[in-house]
């Protein structure tokens, strides 16, 4: 089956860093997203990676790793506006996107 | 503003009530999405639609009936209804199905309690 892991909850304070990881086992690979969701919000896209390696947006990164079936989403100068929730979805040989359950962020002052 | 409009954002339904959810995007895309998301569980393909065709129904009880007037239009008729549907359903678009590396938009979704 497909299947896409990340972290139910995580935990940061105001200022730091955090890294959200996402694994994913899908029959084929044509891309991976990272979508934001604010309680009560629609979700919005953030990135989009399809090669390996480290795409960087203003304060965010999203990394790709495709043999180790891997990608994470970097937060930088972590602001309280950052409290959401984070997605991860990837797009398998079908052009079917696989969602992950989405991560949690909460940030403290 | 994601472009993607959805009505009504919250609704509740008894179990013998008929209702609609409706899903209006203003992007020019050609394909629409019914997602279900429920709590701590990954979003829920319902159905898609590319061009007013239906083009993906994901194993969805009957009870629940979409319906594309045209490629801007997107509506989802609710009838005899669960109290496990309860759940926030989220209308999306694309410029294109499949979607390939583009970018889906969502709607912020209708928040459904069946009673």
């Amino acid at each position: 089956g497909q299947n896409i892991d990340q972290p139910t909850e995580m935990t940061a304070t105001e200022g730091a860093i955090v890294q959200i990881n996402c694994t994913y086992q899908t029959s084929g690979f044509n891309g991976l997203f990272w979508y934001q969701q604010h309680a009560g919000e629609a979700p919005t896209f953030l990135s989009y990676n399809v090669l390996d390696g480290l795409e960087e947006k203003g304060r965010f990164s999203s990394f790709l790793s495709r043999s180790k079936g891997y990608s994470y989403l970097l937060l930088k100068e972590l602001q309280m506006k950052d409290s959401a929730s984070y997605l991860c979805a990837v797009m398998d040989s079908n052009y079917q996107l696989i969602w992950g359950a989405g991560t949690k962020l909460i940030i403290k002052p | 503003e994601t472009g993607v409009t959805q009505t009504p954002r919250h609704l509740v339904m008894g179990m013998t009530n008929k209702k609609s959810l409706k899903c209006e995007q203003h992007l020019g895309h050609n394909a629409m999405y019914w997602y279900k998301q429920s709590a701590k569980k990954p979003l829920e393909l319902m159905f898609v639609y590319s061009l007013e065709e239906r083009v993906e129904n994901n194993s969805v009880p009957s009870r629940f009936s979409p319906e594309c007037p045209n490629s801007s239009h997107l509506f989802l008729h609710l009838h005899t209804l669960q109290p496990e549907d309860s759940a926030l359903y989220l209308c999306a678009s694309s410029p294109q199905f499949p979607s390939s590396g583009n970018t889906i938009y969502f709607g912020e979704g209708s928040w459904l309690t069946v009673v």
